[in-house]
């Protein structure tokens, strides 16, 4: 069965800072495929990245990036020099295969991020 | 442009009762679903569908009842309202069901019962 673990409920971090939310995963395919979404306080929830299992190359996006690591199970996201505009809820989510139209994304139970000024 | 978009934004209801949350999306996609936020922001999937069909049914009271009337309408009512249904109900679409694909989400609908 699959799931998605997100250790850490929140943070808080200076305006700044470097942050990492870490994503642990668990699966038993071998094809499947890692999101991460963010939800601001207005609510919306909104894609951010998806990597898929056999790509485990890191990937950078500004200031955010990600780190994909087969071997941990693990899909971390670190935002570099935060700011208050990142303060949001950010959930990590799993799927497995793309065969069927029944397949689900699973979610982790997110991480509350808080920049401080 | 809202691409995903939902009504009633806010919906405070009295226990007992039957209340509706339309959803409507223009991308073209052919599947949609419904997810239930609960207060701890555990955000659970509900129901999809794709093209007008039922896909996924989760183990939900059959108080709940989606209807798609086309492929851009996934409504959903909620027939005997309890207070363990509020919640933030959210629409969401993606191009087919194949799980590779990103889901756009509507803004959500923050139900209250009382």
């Amino acid at each position: 069965a699959q799931k998605v673990t997100q250790a850490q409920t929140e943070i808080s971090v200076v305006e700044k800072e470097d942050v990492t939310l870490d994503c642990v995963y668990e699966t038993r395919d071998t094809t499947y495929y890692l999101f991460w979404y963010k939800q601001p306080p207005s609510g919306e929830l909104v894609f951010l990245i998806r990597r898929n299992s056999f790509d485990e190359q890191n990937e950078i996006s500004g200031r955010y990036s990600w780190n994909f690591q087969k071997s941990t199970s693990s899909f971390n996201f670190t935002i570099t020099a935060s700011q208050v505009v990142d303060s949001a809820v950010y959930f990590c989510a799993l799927s497995e295969t793309a065969m069927n139209r029944d397949d689900k994304i699973i979610f982790g139970k997110g991480t509350r991020l808080h920049i401080l000024p | 442009d809202t691409a995903v978009s939902q009504t009633p934004k806010y919906l405070v209801t009295q226990m007992g009762n039957d209340k509706s949350i339309k959803c409507e999306q223009n991308l073209g996609h052919d599947t949609m679903y419904w997810y239930k936020q609960d207060s701890k922001k555990f955000l659970k999937i509900m129901f999809s569908y794709n093209n007008k069909e039922l896909i996924i049914n989760e183990t939900v009271p059959n108080r709940f009842s989606p209807k798609s009337p086309d492929k851009a309408h996934l409504n959903l009512h909620i027939n005997s309202l309890e207070l363990g249904d509020s919640a933030v109900y959210f629409c969401a679409s993606s191009q087919d069901g194949l799980a590779y694909n990103e889901q756009f989400f509507g803004p959500g609908t923050r139900l209250t019962v009382l």
